[in-house]
């Protein structure tokens, strides 16, 4: 089993639809959690970082399930503008290692017109 | 510009060359990190420094790889004897290193071996 897996999409969605992603870990003691986007060719950027209460940032809202292990991303309202991949990103150690920040293959979403 | 910059952003090479990849990080940024991309995944750790001292590298970084700071700033990635296998995009990222974990990328270093 991967230490991160997505699934890898493409998701498809009309503009102006809603939605959501999942991403499951498999280190119980994992620590803190992130979501990247990466346009195609280009670099990651963070999106957003994923509390344990949940957290939103206008359109977005990130989740965190610890019981089951996993993250969520929701995307309202969504604009040609989302189209990317989606990168979730666990880090299972904390602070102290850089190897255990472990990035998911990502997830496609493609909004049409 | 501030962020992370890259040189250069593509690189192409026979095999068995030996190439290297410059990245400088954020100013007053502590950590820098060297990852591996190939296409449909997720970046891939290679090794990160804290200042000039290298505390990790992956298991990924064969003895072909080599990756210095030495005073703390810029970073290089050297791979020597170049395989067509090595062949993805090289991403440097940075980090403050006072407990935020949030990493900047810059826009990588896209190698072919040929």
């Amino acid at each position: 089993r991967k230490e991160v897996e997505q699934d890898p999409g493409p998701f498809n969605v009309p503009e102006g639809a809603t939605v959501a992603f999942n991403c499951t870990y498999s280190n119980s003691a994992s620590q803190s959690f992130f979501w990247y986007r990466q346009d195609c060719r280009k670099e990651p950027k963070l999106l957003m970082s994923v509390y344990s209460s949940g957290n939103e940032d206008g359109r977005f809202t990130a989740q965190l399930n610890r019981a089951s292990q996993y993250i969520s991303l929701l995307i309202r309202d969504s604009k040609l503008s989302d189209s990317a991949t989606y990168l979730c990103v666990v880090n299972m150690e904390g602070y102290s290692s850089a190897s255990k920040i472990i990035f998911g293959s990502g997830t496609r979403l493609s909004i049409r017109p | 510009d501030t962020g992370v910059s890259q040189d250069p952003r593509h690189k192409i090479t026979k095999r068995g060359q030996n190439v290297t990849f410059r990245c400088d990080p954020i100013s007053e940024h502590n950590r820098l990190y060297w990852y591996r991309q190939t296409l449909g995944q997720g970046p891939e750790f290679l090794t990160y420094f804290q200042n000039e001292a290298q505390l990790e590298k992956s298991r990924l970084l064969s003895d072909r790889f080599s990756a210095e700071r030495p005073k703390g700033s810029f970073s290089t990635l050297e791979i020597q004897r170049t395989e067509q296998g090595d062949s993805a995009m090289y991403l440097c990222a940075s980090s403050p290193g006072q407990g935020g974990e949030t990493q900047y990328f810059g826009p990588g270093t896209r190698l072919l071996v040929l």
